[in-house]
């Protein structure tokens, strides 16, 4: 079982659509979670961390469920820029061990 | 501009040619690493240094090589590259407490 799991897509939503990513860990000891975004062959960029008691920043919304060692992002009100790679990263064990989901695509049509 | 300054952003190279991959960051980071991201595999570290001098093996060490003799450099080296690592390399830096900061990347062929 891979240390971090995502489903790797494609979600294909039309604009304004609200659209949710799910990703599972399976080290019940990681501490940090956070949700980067990547566009196509680029660096990825910091989107948001997630913090236990859920946080929002704008459109997007991260969750944290310890209990079933998953993380959730939702994106209200999509646009065509959010077109993008999501990647799930987990902390396992240090700042220095981030372990990367190998991403959820997302493609906005009009 | 604080940022992680990687090249070449494309190498293409032939089986056996050694090869060196700079990175070097400007802004006083103590933490480097390498990874490499392959379809369907996410990003996966190759090596990490905490301090100058301080290198550790990180997930698919074999291959490469790397030296941290000052701290804003972290370069990533390939004795003698096979096929098998075609891929796209990242570096990134941080520090503790902060993110990451990623190069623009490395698109690498091995022919």
């Amino acid at each position: 079982r891979k240390e971090v799991e995502q489903d790797p897509g494609p979600f294909n939503v039309p604009e304004g659509a609200t659209v949710a990513f799910n990703c599972t860990y399976s080290n019940s000891a990681s501490q940090s979670f956070f949700w980067y975004r990547q566009d196509c062959r680029k660096e990825p960029k910091l989107l948001m961390s997630v913090y236990s008691s859920g946080n929002e920043d704008g459109r997007f919304t991260a969750q944290l469920n310890r209990a079933s060692q998953y993380i959730s992002l939702l994106i209200r009100d999509s646009k065509l820029s959010d077109s993008a790679t999501y990647l799930c990263v987990v902390n396992g064990g240090g700042y220095n061990k981030l372990i990367f989901g190998a991403g959820t695509r997302l493609a906005v049509h009009p | 501009e604080a940022q992680v300054t990687q090249n070449p952003r494309y190498l293409i190279t032939v089986t056996g040619k050694k090869l060196t991959v700079t990175c070097s960051q400007n802004m006083n980071h103590e933490y480097m690493s390498w990874y490499r991201q392959d379809p369907g595999l996410g990003l996966r570290q190759i090596y990490y240094s905490m301090n100058v001098e301080v290198t550790d093996k990180g997930d698919v060490p074999e291959g490469y090589k790397v030296s941290r003799k000052e701290k804003r450099n972290f370069p990533l080296i390939l004795e003698s590259p096979s096929p098998n690592q075609t891929s796209l390399y990242f570096c990134a830096s941080t520090r503790e407490g902060e993110k990451l900061f990623f190069g623009s990347g490395t698109q690498l062929s091995v022919l």
